[in-house]
């Protein structure tokens, strides 16, 4: 079975905090793909990064910074010097070669307080 | 360009009652796919379409669901007799590449919340 874990159901910080979402996930696949999503306050899902299982480079994008590995069945998202607009819901997801749906983890409520 | 649009963004019905929910994908986007949300939840998948056929409806609770997507774009969740379970955020998404070895994102649109009183 596929199964997506975010432990962390809500994490406050302060501005200029540094923060990880943790994000652990099941599956029996070879090949497979992660994902970040975004939900703002507003309600609407962004894409924020997608991931081959064959490729665990870490990635930089800003200030967004992704930890994928294999080993740990991991997919961490670290945000540097966060910023109040950071604050939102964060979901994992996890897609197998051979469906098109993604499986999502129950989210991660971030707070960044000014 | 234009993303995905849904409407109504907010529907509030009677228990029992029939509604209908539509999604209207990006353009050129084959591939559509229908979410449920519930509160303090992640998406749940319902069903995917590729054009105008439904290529996975595992994720449809009972046959009071059903979506058609008859001309490879507009595509419409129609669920009836509603039950009170039934209230939550239902998103669209639609994506170019539906399956291959390099899997394209999912565009989201804005949801419709469905209320069931």
């Amino acid at each position: 079975a596929q199964k997506v874990t975010q432990a962390q159901t809500e994490i406050s910080v302060v501005e200029k905090e540094d923060v990880t979402l943790d994000c652990v996930y099941e599956t029996r696949d070879t090949t497979y793909y992660l994902f970040w999503y975004k939900q703002p306050p507003s309600g609407e899902l962004v894409f924020l990064i997608r991931r081959n299982s064959f490729d665990e480079q870490n990635e930089i994008s800003g200030r967004y910074s992704w930890n994928f590995q294999k080993s740990t069945s991991s997919f961490n998202f670290t945000i540097t010097a966060s910023q109040v607009v950071d604050s939102a819901v964060y979901f994992c997801a996890l897609r197998s070669y051979n469906t098109d749906k993604l499986i999502f983890g129950t989210g991660t409520r971030l707070q960044v307080f000014p | 360009g234009a993303g995905v649009s849904q409407t109504p963004s907010n529907k509030v019905t009677e228990k029992g009652k029939y509604v209908e929910l539509r999604c209207d994908p990006i353009s050129g986007h084959t591939a559509l796919y229908w979410y449920r949300q519930s509160l303090g939840q992640g998406p749940e998948f319902l069903i995917y379409f590729q054009g105008t056929g439904a290529a996975d409806d595992s994720g449809l609770p009972n046959d009071r669901f059903f979506a058609v997507r008859p001309e490879g774009s507009v595509s419409t969740l129609k669920i009836q007799r509603t039950e009170r379970g039934d209230s939550a955020v239902y998103l669209c998404a639609s994506s170019s590449i539906p399956r291959g070895f390099e899997s394209s994102e999912q565009f989201f649109g804005p949801g419709t919340r469905l209320t069931v009183l």
